[in-house]
């Protein structure tokens, strides 16, 4: 069974639509993540949940917006899409929030931006 | 900035030769990991060393850390053609925000059968 789970795995849009990425985590962890994958393969962290609530919020456009209905589930949200948000998005899922743990990712999503 | 930067950015071996990549940060962790990435997928956590420990091994993976010169390493020893892979290394401490995990751009290894 796949522990982290996001999709789609691949998503071509056009400028100026709206996406939705989806996540759901079955190990019963309290705190996900997500993170934007560069060209240059830097993984930066974008948001972390911590039991549906916000904790850390890394300066990202407020055209992202992530959801989280609940603690299992962790949903991004990118309106308006540009050209500069084209990058591998990885959900992820951790027990604890403090970074003292290690993390289990999802496959990634392929956003491409045309 | 606390992320790590891992060095070589790239490395080329023989099937059974050893394997090393280093990583240096730059402020206070609480922790250092280590994880590997497969072409097209998500990220494996291979090994978490904290900071009050100086080494750690997982099979045929040798983590050292050096906090005094703000480094890690990562040996693989006797590599396969299956450790073709990026590794990353993460630091995971207290920083603007609050505590978290914060990547590097990771080391791309070859490994030719």
């Amino acid at each position: 069974d796949t522990a982290v789970s996001q999709t789609p795995k691949y998503l071509v849009t056009q400028m100026g639509n709206d996406k939705s990425i989806k996540c759901e985590q079955n190990l019963g962890h309290d705190t996900m993540y997500w993170y934007k994958q560069d060209s240059k393969k830097f993984l930066k962290i974008m948001f972390s949940y911590n039991n549906k609530e916000l904790i850390i919020n890394e300066t990202v456009p407020n055209r992202f917006s992530p959801k989280s209905p609940d603690k299992a589930h962790l949903n991004l949200h990118i309106n308006s899409l540009e050209l500069g948000d084209s990058a591998v998005y990885f959900c992820a899922s951790s027990q604890i929030p403090t970074a003292n743990t290690e993390a289990f990712f999802g496959q990634g999503t392929r956003l491409t931006v045309v | 900035s606390q992320q790590g930067e891992e060095d070589p950015q790239a490395l080329s071996i023989q099937e059974g030769e050893n394997a090393t990549m280093n990583c240096s940060y730059k402020t206070s962790i609480n922790n250092l990991q280590w994880y590997r990435q497969n072409s097209g997928r998500g990220l494996v956590h291979l090994i978490l060393i904290r900071s009050n420990e100086r080494e750690k091994h997982s099979g045929r993976l040798r983590v050292t850390l050096d906090t005094s010169k703000k480094s890690s390493s990562l040996l693989i020893t006797a590599s396969r053609a299956a450790d073709t892979a990026s590794y990353f290394c993460a630091t995971g401490g207290l920083n603007t925000g609050g505590f978290k995990t914060i990547f590097g751009a990771g080391t791309r290894l070859f490994v030719k059968a």
